[in-house]
């Protein structure tokens, strides 16, 4: 069946890197846009944005522009969506989604597990 | 950017009650709306598309409504499995946007 598994949890220092890795099963890997969501505590669901795993094309949500950075290596089928300058509002869960896209709409699954950032001095 | 206005943030309900949680966008997005639930320490899981259309293996008593900018989730007759966040997120222009969650909870 068709599986997300993500990378484990990590902790960082404000100022630093994260890469999250989302490691693919059970289906074609240039076939569906990878999708990065967040939901920090006490908040909602984030969208982060997506990597067109076939071309390498990326589209990313304003507010991350210049720290978030998602690519994929497709001899692995592994999507990775890596934050930089990292701050005390970025802890929060990372989840990679595959975006499926049908002629009655468009969902995200599956999903990863999530991967928890926790970002403390 | 779209935003989403999801109403109510919490709602308590009881087992075997109709139950229904709304969406509003602010601009027009057609049908580009799912339907998510979210388990605590789970990842979420699709329960509508397409605004109207049922996710593939989820129970018919979910049901969705609405075009443009008015939406609703419908569950009704309330399992104990069902007592999860759901969001609502719209797909028809980037930024992909997500409604802040509807927290529904056993009364």
């Amino acid at each position: 069946q068709v599986q997300l598994l993500q990378s484990g949890a990590e902790v960082k220092k404000p100022g630093a890197s994260v890469k999250v890795s989302c490691k693919t099963s059970g289906y074609t890997f240039t076939a569906y846009y990878m999708n990065w969501v967040r939901l920090a505590p006490g908040q909602g669901l984030e969208w982060m944005g997506w990597i067109n795993p076939k071309s390498g094309g990326t589209n990313y949500a304003q507010k991350f522009q210049g720290r978030v950075t998602m690519t994929s290596d497709t001899s692995i089928g592994t999507a990775y969506m890596e934050l930089s300058s990292l701050r005390s509002d970025d802890t929060a869960v990372y989840y990679c989604a595959r975006e499926v896209v049908a002629p009655a709409g468009d969902w995200f699954d599956p999903w990863g597990q999530g991967t928890l950032v926790t970002v403390s001095s | 950017d779209i935003q989403m206005t999801q109403s109510p943030s919490s709602l308590s309900a009881s087992v075997g009650d109709r139950v229904t949680i709304n969406c509003r966008a602010s601009q027009g997005i057609r049908n580009d709306l799912g339907w998510y639930q979210q388990k605590p320490g789970k990842a979420p899981k699709c329960l509508i598309y397409g605004a109207s259309s049922l996710q593939s293996g989820v129970p018919s008593r979910f049901s969705g409504s609405g075009s443009g900018t008015e939406f609703t989730l419908t569950i009704s007759s309330l399992q104990p499995e069902d007592f999860a966040t759901y969001y609502c997120l719209q797909h028809n222009s980037y930024p992909y946007t997500f409604g802040l969650g509807t927290k529904l909870e056993i009364k």
